[in-house]
């Protein structure tokens, strides 16, 4: 079965500074990954994906996620925070080939101007 | 392009009553799937539809739940009847293909409070 893990409810940082939300992940075959997010009153957007290939994976609104296998790890990342980065963010695998997408539990991220 | 659309966006009902909530997925998307987040947990997968044929209905909670998608266009998920524990968003999604790389683009969901 497949899983995945968002340590933090919430993190919390301030304006200009970097940003990371925390998320691992269990599968057991090739992991496809992704992050969304999900702004007040509206639904979820896609930001990136990793699939294969570079480990670096660069999304919308400039941020970033790293996949690392041996940590079974997929941060999600940011140089500089913005306040309209305020939002709950989703971390999600696929087994595979699976249609099934699994979600973690939701970070809330707030930055603090 | 349009994106995925859902209605309502707000349903309030009482227990033991029925509630059909609909979901129009993005033009030319064969695949569409419906979610459900209860408050403050994962977003958890209920079925997924490949045009009007359900492929994966193993998240569906119970037989009080039927999800439908005649013509392959839109699809609804009926409730009957309600429970508390149904509370929640539901999510609807679309994506172009069947594969699993391809990322599935979200409505912005129909919260349900049963009282």
């Amino acid at each position: 079965a497949q899983s995945v893990a968002q340590p933090e409810d919430q993190v919390n940082v301030a304006e200009g500074n970097p940003l990371t939300v925390k998320c691992t992940y269990s599968v057991s075959g090739n992991p496809y990954l992704f992050w969304y997010v999900q702004y007040p009153n509206r639904g979820l957007q896609f930001l990136l994906k990793y699939i294969t290939g570079d480990n670096l994976v660069k999304g919308s609104y400039g941020f970033e996620a790293e996949f690392n296998k041996s940590q079974t790890s997929f941060h999600l990342k940011k140089p500089s925070a913005l306040v309209s980065d305020s939002a709950l963010y989703f971390c999600a695998v696929r087994d595979g080939g699976y249609q099934k997408v699994t979600f973690g539990t939701g970070t809330k991220l707030q930055v603090i101007p | 392009e349009a994106g995925v659309t859902q209605f309502p966006s707000h349903s309030v009902i009482e227990k033991g009553q029925t509630v059909t909530l609909r979901c129009d997925p993005i033009s030319g998307h064969d695949n569409l799937y419906w979610y459900r987040r209860v408050m403050g947990k994962e977003i958890k997968f209920l079925l997924h539809f490949v045009k009007e044929s359900k492929q994966d209905e193993s998240g569906m909670p119970n037989n009080r739940f039927l999800a439908e998608r005649t013509g392959g266009t839109y699809s609804t998920l009926k409730v009957q009847p309600a429970e508390l524990e149904d509370s929640g968003v539901y999510f609807c999604a679309s994506s172009r293909g069947a594969s699993g790389a391809y990322e599935q683009y979200f409505g912005p969901g129909t919260r349900l409070t049963v009282t």
